[in-house]
């Protein structure tokens, strides 16, 4: 069965330091997808990346990084020189397959907290 | 473009009422899913809707339903309410393996 695990509940640190959010995940499938969403106060999640499981490759978005190692069943988010703004409950979340039906397996969620 | 929309934001029941919940999707995609958020089980699946069908359902009891229609807007229902379905009830249009998300109806069930 399919699994995601946060295992950081909540993290507190001050603006502009270097944070990781971590995520596992199990699945028997070879071909299968990871997400981040961000879901701020509002309650709205707002997509953050995808990242399928041929693309080993990691990712820089500005602030944001994301490294992805099929060997450690892992896909981590770093968020560099935080922000106040960058406060908010982050999942990782994992789907199965591709063009077919689509279910989204989410982690429990960190909450980040970044302080002035 | 706008993003997905789901009505109403707010909504309180009393136990054994029923609820209709609405969402429409991002012009141009076509599936949507459902999803409940709530403190204790987090986010979980409820099912997801294309061209009218349903492909995947979650494991919820059948109090649980939902339709689309030919527009691609889709509809779920919770009837004979119950405490422990309060919760926040998120819809999502997908388009290329990606699912958007709506700002979610918040339900609480007295």
């Amino acid at each position: 069965a399919q699994k995601v695990t946060q295992a950081q509940t909540e993290i507190s640190v001050v603006e502009k330091e270097d944070v990781t959010l971590d995520c596992v995940y199990e699945t028997r499938d070879t071909t299968y997808y990871l997400f981040w969403y961000k879901q701020p106060p509002s309650g709205e999640l707002v997509f953050l990346i995808r990242r399928n499981s041929f693309d080993e490759q990691n990712e820089i978005s500005g602030r944001y990084s994301w490294n992805f190692q099929k060997s450690t069943s892992s896909f981590n988010f770093t968020i560099t020189a935080s922000q106040v703004v960058d406060s908010a409950v982050y999942f990782c979340a994992l789907s199965e397959g591709g063009q077919g039906a689509q279910k989204l397996v989410f982690g429990q969620g960190t909450r980040l907290t970044i302080n002035p | 473009k706008a993003g997905v929309t789901q009505t109403p934001r707010y909504l309180i029941k009393t136990r054994g009422q029923q609820v209709t919940l609405s969402c429409s999707p991002i012009s141009g995609h076509r599936s949507v899913s459902w999803y409940q958020q709530t403190p204790g089980q987090g986010l979980q699946f409820l099912f997801e809707y294309f061209s009218e069908t349903q492909r995947n359902k979650g494991n919820f009891p059948g109090r649980f339903s939902g339709r689309q229609f030919s527009n691609s807007r889709s509809e779920m229902n919770v009837s004979t309410l119950e405490l422990g379905d309060s919760a926040l009830y998120l819809c999502a249009s997908r388009k290329a393996d990606t699912q958007y998300f709506g700002p979610g109806t918040r339900l609480t069930v007295l």
